[in-house]
Formats: C-alpha cells, sequence, structure tokens
C-alpha cells in the first residue's frame, strides 16, 4: 500500500502544549496535505507542502517535508482544546488521487 | 467558499435493499471522490471521477457502482446492501488546476445496514 504512515498514532497531551506527528510514504510524491477531522465529521485540509518545499506554516501549524527520508511532521504549537480531533497525512503520487493514512488521533487536555 | 452537500447524515437501510447515496458541490471542480471510513482503517477510496460520465476503480469498488451525469453530482450506489457496508461515507472533491489541489469534504452520511 502506498498510503500515508502516521505516527504515534495517539497522542494526549495538555493545554498549552505543542503537538507533533509524523508521515512516512513509501515512493516520490508530487506534494503532501494533511487534513483534520473533528468528531465524526468529514475532514478539512489544513495544510499543503509540495516536494520542492522543505518547511511551511499556517497560523499555528508547521508543517517540514524530507523527501531524502520520505516523511514530513505536523507541529501545532500552543495546542487548544479545540484542536482535539484526528490528523490525517495523505501524500499525492502523481495518479489523481490521495493516499490518506488511518489517522492520528490527538486529545488536548484542558 | 466551496460547498460539498451529501444528501442525507444519517441513513438506515436493510439488507438487500438498493441505495443511493448522492454528493453535490458547487465550485465546478472535476474531480469527485466516494471515500468510506471504517475504525482503525482509515479512509478507504471506492471510486472516483475526473470528468462527467468518467469513473474509475479506487481501492475498493467491489459492491459499489457510482453515476456522473452531471458535473456538479456524483452518486455512488449500493445495488444490494449488506451488513458490511455499514460504515462512514464521505464525498470530495477538487480541482487539477496548477497542480494538485486540497480536496474538500461533504459532512459524511453515516449507513447502517440491518
Amino acid at each position: 500500500s502506498q498510503q500515508g504512515e502516521e505516527d504515534p498514532q495517539a497522542l494526549s497531551i495538555q493545554e498549552g502544549e505543542n503537538a507533533t506527528m509524523n508521515c512516512s510514504y513509501k515512493t516520490s510524491i508530487n506534494n503532501l496535505q494533511w487534513y483534520r477531522q473533528n468528531s465524526g465529521r468529514g475532514l478539512v485540509h489544513l495544510i499543503l507542502i509540495r516536494s520542492n518545499e522543505r518547511e511551511k506554516h499556517s497560523g499555528r501549524l508547521r508543517v517540514t517535508l524530507d523527501t531524502s527520508k520520505k516523511s514530513s511532521s505536523l507541529l501545532i504549537t500552543a495546542s487548544r482544546a479545540a484542536d482535539t480531533a484526528s490528523y490525517f497525512c495523505a501524500p499525492y503520487y502523481g495518479n489523481n488521487r490521495l493516499a490518506f493514512g488511518k489517522g492520528n488521533q490527538v486529545v488536548v487536555i484542558p | 467558499d466551496v460547498k460539498v452537500t451529501q444528501s442525507s447524515r444519517y441513513l438506515v437501510k436493510r439488507t438487500g435493499e438498493k441505495v443511493f447515496l448522492e454528493c453535490v458541490q458547487d465550485m465546478d471542480h472535476e474531480n469527485m471522490f466516494w471515500y468510506r471510513q471504517d475504525p482503525g482503517l482509515g479512509l478507504r477510496l471506492i471510486y472516483f471521477s475526473y470528468d462527467v460520465k468518467m469513473k474509475e476503480k479506487g481501492d475498493i469498488p467491489e459492491g459499489y457502482s457510482v453515476s456522473r451525469e452531471k458535473k456538479e453530482r456524483f452518486s455512488l450506489i449500493l445495488e444490494s446492501a449488506s451488513t458490511n457496508q455499514t460504515s462512514m461515507y464521505l464525498c470530495a472533491t477538487n480541482s487539477i488546476g496548477q497542480g494538485y489541489n486540497e480536496q474538500f469534504f461533504g459532512p459524511g452520511t453515516r449507513l447502517t445496514v440491518l
């Protein structure tokens, strides 16, 4: 399977702490995307990083991409209770479809 | 803002029934997708469509068919529903201008087959 694989699969942190999750993938990508899903809802796109980019920021989110290691990380700084959600990475290999991982459950404790 | 709507939020059907799930988008996107989401398995692609009347199988097409007669509408059909098709079904769309862009998701349909 060429799915992205998130690590850790579950993370519990205190409000105000930073949360970091990693994603590994199998072969060369065109871009890699991160999504968030709040309980029982549809996914929401967070950030897209292209294969020629190494780091990207969006508000409290920071994404890095290391194509030599075929991995990406998502950092959420100063976490809030509202950040409690599942986070998915989705590599794009150029075949008109995203390869979603199984997701990473993050719980932020107030 | 892109709006992706799905015909039902919750649906309960009986084994053997024909089930239609409909997805409508308002942004003229070329691509539309149907996923199912099950605990521990993440999102799995059932079918996608890159143009009107065009479709491609995803990872788990067995037991499903799709229809795209108009650009804004993509239907998922369960010809004869079975209990193992109880799941959350998610529709998504995206455009392919200037590279492959983010997907926009509908709110999901939680289907229970009894």
